[in-house]
């Protein structure tokens, strides 16, 4: 199982909603990552969760606030958005190791109203 | 800092011609390199990776790629395109410091039948 399951596909919000963005994979993967994709752009890094706890978080304002609550899941929480955030939200995970490749999940598409 | 450039934006080619997409990287030390596809609203799809070894990679789907040392290139290669390969394709080096991947801008493959 290579697989990385993100839900829901597509989110519209407003900008006074709190909602959250799921993630999962049951491959034993310690590493697990939230990027944010714009339309024809390459992924840019938001957070990293290694081995549940947070790693990495790349300057992401704090009305993204995301979790882990165990090995196999992550989420992503969103309150009080502005529509700039309207993006591809993709999840990915890793074994964690330098020379390992990444399992993306397919997005959950958002907009922001 | 560690970075990867994918010079061209757009690369089309006819139906059954090789293809290819290139790939230059900026990285101290041994860099671990990596080929993402993704289709329109989907997510990224590994196709192959360089860490050591052969020069002549592998990966998904017919696609192969060959490291430069000396020019300091990735570039993917296919033998005979598909208009199923019509994509957008990332190079990515491995942040061997934060364990993330680093993202080209991301080349449009268009193939015509």
């Amino acid at each position: 199982d290579t697989e990385v399951t993100q839900t829901p596909k597509h989110l519209v919000m407003g900008m006074t909603n709190k909602k959250s963005l799921k993630c999962e994979q049951h491959m034993g993967h310690r590493a697990m990552y939230w990027y944010k994709q714009k339309a024809k752009k390459p992924p840019e890094l938001m957070f990293v969760y290694s081995y549940e706890k947070l790693s990495i978080n790349e300057s992401v304002p704090s009305r993204f606030s995301p979790e882990c609550p165990n090995s196999s899941l992550l989420n992503l929480h969103l309150h009080a958005l502005q529509p700039e955030d309207s993006a591809l939200y993709l999840c990915a995970s890793s074994q964690g190791r330098g020379d390992t490749e990444a399992f993306f999940g397919q997005g959950t598409r958002l907009t922001v109203v | 800092a560690q970075s990867v450039a994918q010079p061209e934006d757009q690369v089309k080619v006819a139906e059954g011609n090789p293809l290819t997409v290139k790939c230059t990287y900026s990285v101290s030390g041994n860099p671990y390199l990596f080929w993402y596809v993704q289709y329109p609203n989907r997510g990224l799809q590994f196709l192959l990776k360089y860490i050591t070894g052969d020069n002549l990679v592998k990966g998904s789907y017919g696609f192969e790629a060959e490291f430069n040392k000396s020019q300091t290139s990735f570039h993917l290669k296919k033998p005979s395109a598909l208009v199923s390969d019509s994509a957008l394709y990332f190079c990515a080096v491995r942040d061997r410091a934060q364990g993330n991947l680093i993202f080209g801008k991301g080349t449009k493959l268009s193939v015509k039948p």
